[in-house]
C-alpha cells in the first residue's frame, strides 16, 4: 500500500540553525501538508500545498518557515532559525484531488532544538 | 470546548471489551476523520465519514456522526491489547481549505 515517507525521523539542530524536513507524499496525491505536534499536545495544522503555491497557512507559520516541491516527488518544509520552541513532531499529509479527501499521514520527523 | 475535542481524555478496559470515544466540534464541517497514534509515533487514518452520512463501518470500526449536535462517536468491538493508542478525531471546515483541526484526542488503553 502506498505511504507518505519522511526524513529525517529525528533531527537535532542548534537555535538559530536552519533545517530542512523532506517528505515524499503518495505518488497520485496532488495537495500537501505539514502539521506539527509539541509534546503531549494537539496535532496543529502549519500549511496546505496545491498546485504549486500555499493554498492555506496558520499563525505558526510564519515568515521563518517555507515549504517547497522542488521535484516531482519531494515536498518540504525549512526552517530558517530554529527556536526552542520549535522543538515538536513534524508531520507531512497529502491527499487525492476530489472529495472526500481523507489526508494521510507520514510518520513524522522529530526535531529537537537545542 | 474547542473543534474536535474528544471525551474522554483516557479510557481504560479489559481486551475483548468494546471501546466508545466520542467528538464534538462546533463549525460545519465537510468530513470528519478518525486517526490512531501509537506513542511517539505518526498518524495512522482509520475512517472517514461525509457529513451527509450518519454510520459508517470499517472491520471493528463502527463510526456515527450526528451534524445536529456536532458530535460523532468511534467504536472500537472486541478490543485487543494492540488497540491501545490515542485516537483523534480531525475535522475540515466547509469554509476553509483542506486543513484538518485536531481535538487532543483520547488516550486508550486495553489490559490483557
Amino acid at each position: 500500500e502506498p505511504e507518505v515517507t519522511q526524513t529525517p525521523s529525528h533531527q537535532v539542530t542548534q537555535m538559530g540553525q536552519e533545517v530542512i524536513l523532506r517528505c515524499v507524499p503518495i505518488s497520485n496525491h496532488l495537495y500537501f501538508y505539514w502539521y506539527r505536534q509539541i509534546l503531549g499536545q494537539k496535532v496543529e495544522f502549519l500549511v496546505s500545498f496545491y498546485n504549486n503555491e500555499i493554498s492555506e497557512k496558520s499563525e505558526i507559520f510564519d515568515d521563518q518557515f517555507s515549504v517547497e516541491r522542488p521535484d516531482g516527488s519531494n515536498f518540504t518544509l525549512k526552517i530558517r532559525s530554529t527556536k526552542l520552541e520549535d522543538s515538536a513532531m513534524y508531520f507531512c499529509a497529502s491527499s487525492q484531488q476530489g472529495a472526500p479527501r481523507g489526508q494521510y499521514f507520514g510518520p513524522g520527523t522529530r526535531l529537537t532544538v537545542t | 470546548s474547542q473543534q474536535g475535542e474528544e471525551d474522554p481524555q483516557a479510557l481504560s478496559i479489559q481486551e475483548g471489551e468494546n471501546a466508545t470515544m466520542n467528538c464534538s466540534y462546533k463549525t460545519s464541517i465537510n468530513n470528519l476523520q478518525w486517526y490512531r497514534q501509537n506513542s511517539g509515533r505518526g498518524l495512522v487514518h482509520l475512517i472517514l465519514i461525509r457529513s451527509n452520512e450518519r454510520e459508517k463501518h470499517s472491520g471493528r470500526l463502527r463510526v456515527t456522526l450526528d451534524t445536529s449536535k456536532k458530535s460523532s462517536s468511534l467504536l472500537i468491538t472486541a478490543s485487543r491489547a494492540a488497540d491501545t493508542a490515542s485516537y483523534f478525531c480531525a475535522t475540515d471546515s466547509i469554509q476553509g481549505a483542506q486543513k484538518l483541526v485536531f481535538g487532543q484526542g483520547t488516550r486508550l488503553t486495553i489490559n490483557p
